[in-house]
């Protein structure tokens, strides 16, 4: 079974200023997908940026980029100039390639402050 | 923008009570998800479903749980004789098809309290 791992329950940022959220996953499998979703207060997750692990590039997305490493298995969020809009959890998920029924496997998530 | 809707935003049921909770998914969209997140934890899928039928379960979705797409706009999420650690967000999402340009759109959720 895949696993996702953020290590950091929570980070802070000054406005205007980068951070990177990191996460982990395990899987056997060599086709899949990663994503990182933002769950602001108001709790509606909203997909930020996907990866094709087939894809060598990174994935970047107006300020959000990631940095992928799939032999490392690591997938992390650099935000840049962040925002105060920015403030919410960030889970990373992983979704096979090969299974049929879609489904994300999930991080526990991150909790992002962003101080102005 | 179309959006994925649920209903309701927060239920409270008893012990032992059936809930079912109901989503609409945005209306072109062909596959239908369920996940939860008990507070403080992670998210977790629960099933997928397309063309009427269930296409991947977890093993939290056991016998007391079940789906359906009653008519041609909802899917419903049924918990037949909740139980107090049923109690979670329960989320559900709609995708066009598979593959990486069809994300999965997520709902607002509806807060189930079991007590």
């Amino acid at each position: 079974a895949q696993t996702v791992t953020q290590s950091q329950p929570e980070m802070s940022v000054q406005e205007a200023e980068t951070v990177t959220l990191s996460c982990t996953y395990d899987t056997s499998e060599s086709d899949y997908y990663l994503f990182w979703y933002k769950q602001p207060p108001s709790r509606q997750m909203i997909l930020v940026i996907r990866q094709e692990a087939y894809k060598q590039q990174n994935a970047t997305e107006n300020r959000f980029s990631v940095n992928f490493q799939k032999a490392a298995k690591s997938f992390s969020l650099k935000i840049s100039d962040s925002q105060l809009g920015d403030a919410a959890m960030y889970f990373c998920a992983y979704r096979s390639a090969l299974r049929a029924g879609n489904m994300l496997t999930f991080g526990g998530g991150t909790r992002l402050m962003v101080k102005p | 923008e179309p959006e994925v809707t649920q209903t309701p935003s927060h239920q409270v049921t008893q012990m032992g009570q059936e809930v079912i909770l109901r989503c609409v998914p945005i209306s072109n969209h062909l596959y239908f998800y369920w996940y939860r997140q008990i507070l403080g934890q992670k998210v977790e899928f629960l099933v997928s479903f397309y063309n009427n039928e269930i296409s991947e379960k977890s093993e939290i979705f056991d016998d007391q749980f079940s789906v359906e797409r009653p008519d041609g706009s909802n899917f419903t999420l049924k918990i037949r004789s909740t139980k107090l650690e049923d109690s979670a967000m329960y989320f559900c999402a709609s995708s066009e098809a598979t593959g990486t340009n069809y994300e999965q759109y997520f709902g607002p959720g509806t807060r189930l309290t079991v007590t």
